[in-house]
This record gives C-alpha cells, structure tokens and sequence, in this order.
C-alpha cells in the first residue's frame, strides 16, 4: 500500500536552515513525490515536484530558499534563511496507478 | 496565469447529495496534458484526495469515497463538478478542487470552500 508519513511538527529559529522528511512505503523507493505548502487559513500552494534522483522542478515564483534532494525511501524539503512567512503546514504527495495520496503533513514553526 | 474557483452551497443536510462547481480561468479544461481534481480537509486535519476526471470524461476514485463520489466535466463552460452522495458530518470539510500534470502533481490549486454537514 502506497504511503507517506511525515513527522507532525518541527521548528526552526528565523534566518537558519529546516529540513522536512517525507518517507515513501516499503516497495515504492522509486516514486516521485510532490511538496505543497499551506499557511493559516490558506489553500496550499505547489512547491515543488521532487524526483528519486533528488531533481526537482518548482512551481511558479517559488524562491530558490527551497529545495528538494532525495536518498531511498526518504524525499527531503530544505528550506533555507527561514522568514516568518514559511511558518506553515507542509504536504507531501505522491501518485500510483489511479491513486494519489497525501502525507499526513508537517506544521513549521519559525521561532 | 491559471486560477481555479471552487462554488456550492456552504451548508447541506445530513443524507442529502453535496454539490460543488469548479471554474477553470486562464487555460482549458479540455487541455490534453492535464488531469482535474477535488481534494477535502476537515477542521484541523490533512489533505484527502477525492478523485480526479481528464476533459474526456474519464474518472478515477478514492476507493474509500468511491461508492459516493460522481465527478463530471462540462468542457463548454470550462467547468467541472464534485458530486458526493450520503452525507454525514464526517463530510464536513474544506473542499479544493486543483490541476494535476498528467496523473502526477497537483500543481495549481483553487482557494477551497468550506462545507458543512448540518
């Protein structure tokens, strides 16, 4: 069964660096994924489509702060110079044979 | 730059069938490379993908939702639709509706609507 676990909080201080973990289920090491944001009271908003090889392709006016890299099971979002803007809940997203499936998602804290 | 509104009543009874309309601006529906999607989120919770149709008419579903889910297409008024059957007050969520390329990302998304269960 095709799923995304995430951890549910993290915190990072203002102007450091943050990194978000997706993790694919056993058997799917191979799936591409997705990362999209949503701050309070927001619709989310595409980040970014991640590959396995850690390539990834930014949705429109994206900052280059944010970036994706992969490593097996595990698709990363870094974000870096951190503002009070990126403080928010961060989805992953992956798709199979007529199935797509979210992450259960990870609230950001900027401190 | 493609925008995506989502339209329906806010509140619906418990049994009745929920109803929502999503517009597509700045781009067309009827695109061949694109796949077109509701997604909901109840208070305080995540992301669940409901189903997604292509212009042609072709659907597929949540397994979960599926024997409740109808999702159609109007490529004249650049439209396309959620029907969800059955309510409950489970039901009761933030409805999105969003692109997906091909079958793989959701990559824009509209601004959602909140329905309510009552």
């Amino acid at each position: 069964q095709l799923v995304l676990t995430q951890s549910p909080s993290a915190s990072a201080s203002l102007g450091d660096s943050v990194k978000l973990t997706c993790t694919l289920s056993s058997g799917h090491n191979n799936y591409a994924i997705a990362w999209h944001q949503q701050q309070a009271e927001k619709g989310p908003r595409y980040l970014m489509r991640l590959n396995t090889d850690g390539s990834h392709t930014k949705g429109v006016g994206i900052p280059d702060r944010f970036s994706g890299s992969s490593s097996g099971a595990e698709r990363y979002l870094t974000i870096s110079s951190l503002q009070s803007g990126d403080e928010a809940d961060y989805y992953c997203q992956t798709w199979g044979t007529d199935i797509q499936v979210f992450g259960g998602g990870t609230k950001l804290t900027v401190l | 730059q493609l925008q995506l509104q989502e339209s329906g009543p806010g509140l619906v009874k418990p049994s009745e069938t929920l109803s929502l309309t999503c517009t597509v601006s700045g781009g067309s529906i009827s695109s061949t490379s694109y796949y077109w999607g509701w997604i909901r989120q109840p208070p305080g919770k995540g992301l669940e993908w409901i189903g997604s149709i292509y212009y042609s008419g072709s659907t597929y579903y949540n397994p979960s939702l599926k024997s409740r889910v109808t999702i159609s297409v109007d490529t004249s008024k650049n439209q396309f639709s959620l029907r969800l059957s059955s309510l409950t007050a489970a039901d009761t969520a933030v409805y999105y509706c969003a692109r997906t390329d091909g079958k793989h990302q959701f990559d824009y998304w509209g601004q959602g609507t909140l329905v309510t269960v009552s």
